[in-house]
């Protein structure tokens, strides 16, 4: 399968400031990225459709504005999380489309604290 | 009622024992099922797949499927300690570029 990586996995940062968190698709050339927030002991759930090259589209509920993709090149989609809030601190998880175009691959997931 | 249901447990089962984890699904344009493996602070790993109704074999798992029932099985036959971990079933509508919906994951624990 393909092989996809978050960076950071883990950052704390202070309530009002704004996190970057990158996914890169390290052997595959991924038109389409997705990312996913998981709760403790929830589940994924969509945030946004990340596609190369065009705006993401954003699930019901997900401010936009305030979870700021950007789908730069085939292989890297950064999320960006601005005016963090400590009710924002969860999982992220991006996850790509395989050469089986059902398959999804996940990232290690960001754990992201909002102090 | 929500798109996928899922027990989340928690399980927990001698070493050895066979494990059954399940979910059903309310919307029948669901073609393509998946059984994710979710080890704590880590992503989901793909298991198995399935293409509509039928069951699917890899070594010590067995995926089933019966659309007719919107139920999908995962089977773990001679379970380790290292199958512990957060079992989730995905499903889609096509092949395309489309993201997943995901049950709420069963938390399993294989007790050596």
């Amino acid at each position: 399968g393909a092989v996809v990586s978050q960076h950071p996995s883990w950052v704390i940062c202070k309530s009002g400031t704004s996190v970057k968190i990158e996914c890169r698709s390290l052997d595959f050339q991924a038109t389409t990225m997705f990312w996913y927030r998981q709760f403790p002991k929830q589940s994924l759930m969509l945030m946004a459709t990340s596609n190369e090259g065009s705006k993401a589209t954003y699930e019901q509920g997900v401010e936009k504005d305030k979870f700021l993709i950007n789908h730069a090149s085939l292989t890297l989609s950064t999320l960006t999380v601005t005016s963090a809030h400590p009710e924002d601190s969860s999982f992220y998880i991006c996850s790509i489309s395989g050469r089986a175009s059902y398959e999804q691959y996940f990232g290690p997931g960001t754990r992201l604290t909002v102090t | 009622q929500k798109e996928v249901e899922q027990d989340p447990g928690p399980l927990s089962v001698p070493e050895g024992a066979i494990v059954s984890l399940n979910c059903t699904y309310s919307n029948s344009a669901f073609q393509y099922f998946m059984w994710y493996r979710q080890y704590s602070r880590k992503g989901p790993e793909l298991l198995m797949y399935t293409y509509s109704s039928g069951n699917k074999e890899d070594g010590r798992f067995t995926a089933q499927v019966d659309k007719s029932s919107k139920y999908i099985s995962l089977f773990i036959r001679d379970s380790q300690p290292s199958d512990s971990a957060t079992y989730l079933c995905a499903m889609s509508r096509n092949s395309g570029n489309t993201p997943l919906v995901f049950g709420k994951g069963t938390r399993l624990s294989v007790i050596a």
